[in-house]
């Protein structure tokens, strides 16, 4: 059965810190994995990664994506309040028509001033 | 830019009703999508379309239903509502261009079954 799965569920940091979240896959028919923050509403895009050791950089968040540890990680450095957000990872595979995500549960972040 | 519009934005229902979630998009996707999300839990694929007049099953398909005569539009479906069909519902599409290009959400439909 093909999973992901996130780690820590939730975490709470003070403003300022440095935060690593987790992403682990087990996936048959990889294609690239997905990094979305989630606020109130609409999950948005934040990273796609398809190649190994590659690190892909916004602003204060960074990710990389490991293929042989089949994992990946989203860094967020200085951290703010407007940072607080659900970052939910997903994995795209390829099906016979087309291709389809499968979602970790997600990691709560929570910044405090 | 409209992008990805889902209506309503709220809805209660009461158990053995029928109703359709909308969902448009302005973006000429092929591809779309129907998720679920429950508390804890990350989104669910209920059903998905790779272009009008193509639909299939995704994790979690019972209880729902899905068309899709347009491109623009893939509305879902509950026919009878059941208490565990309370959820948030995302609807989501995708260009075909390309081989790796990310879903683009709508903000979701709560759907509350009491």
């Amino acid at each position: 059965e093909d999973k992901v799965v996130q780690s820590p569920l939730s975490l709470v940091v003070h403003e300022g810190d440095t935060v690593t979240l987790n992403c682990s896959y087990e996936v048959t028919n990889f294609r690239s994995l997905l990094w979305y923050k989630q606020e109130k509403k609409a999950p948005t895009f934040l990273f796609m990664l398809t190649s190994s050791g590659i690190e892909k950089k916004s602003g204060r968040l960074s990710s990389i994506l490991d293929k042989k540890e089949l994992s990946s990680i989203l860094n967020i450095t200085a951290t703010q309040t407007g940072d607080s957000a659900i970052y939910l990872c997903a994995v795209s595979y390829s099906m016979e028509y087309g291709n389809k995500l499968v979602f970790g549960a997600g990691t709560i972040l929570r910044v405090k001033s | 830019n409209a992008g990805v519009t889902q209506t309503p934005k709220f809805r209660i229902l009461k158990i053995g009703q029928s109703m359709t979630l909308q969902c448009t998009q302005d973006m000429n996707h092929n591809y779309m999508y129907w998720y679920r999300q429950d508390p804890g839990m990350g989104l669910k694929l209920i059903y998905y379309s790779v272009g009008a007049g193509i639909t299939d099953k995704g994790e979690v398909p019972n209880g729902y239903n899905v068309s899709r005569s347009t491109t623009e539009d893939f509305p879902l479906r509950l026919e009878l509502a059941a208490p565990s069909q309370t959820s948030v519902y995302f609807c989501a599409s995708r260009t075909r261009q390309g081989e790796n290009q990310p879903q683009h959400f709508g903000d979701g439909t709560r759907l509350s079954i009491l």
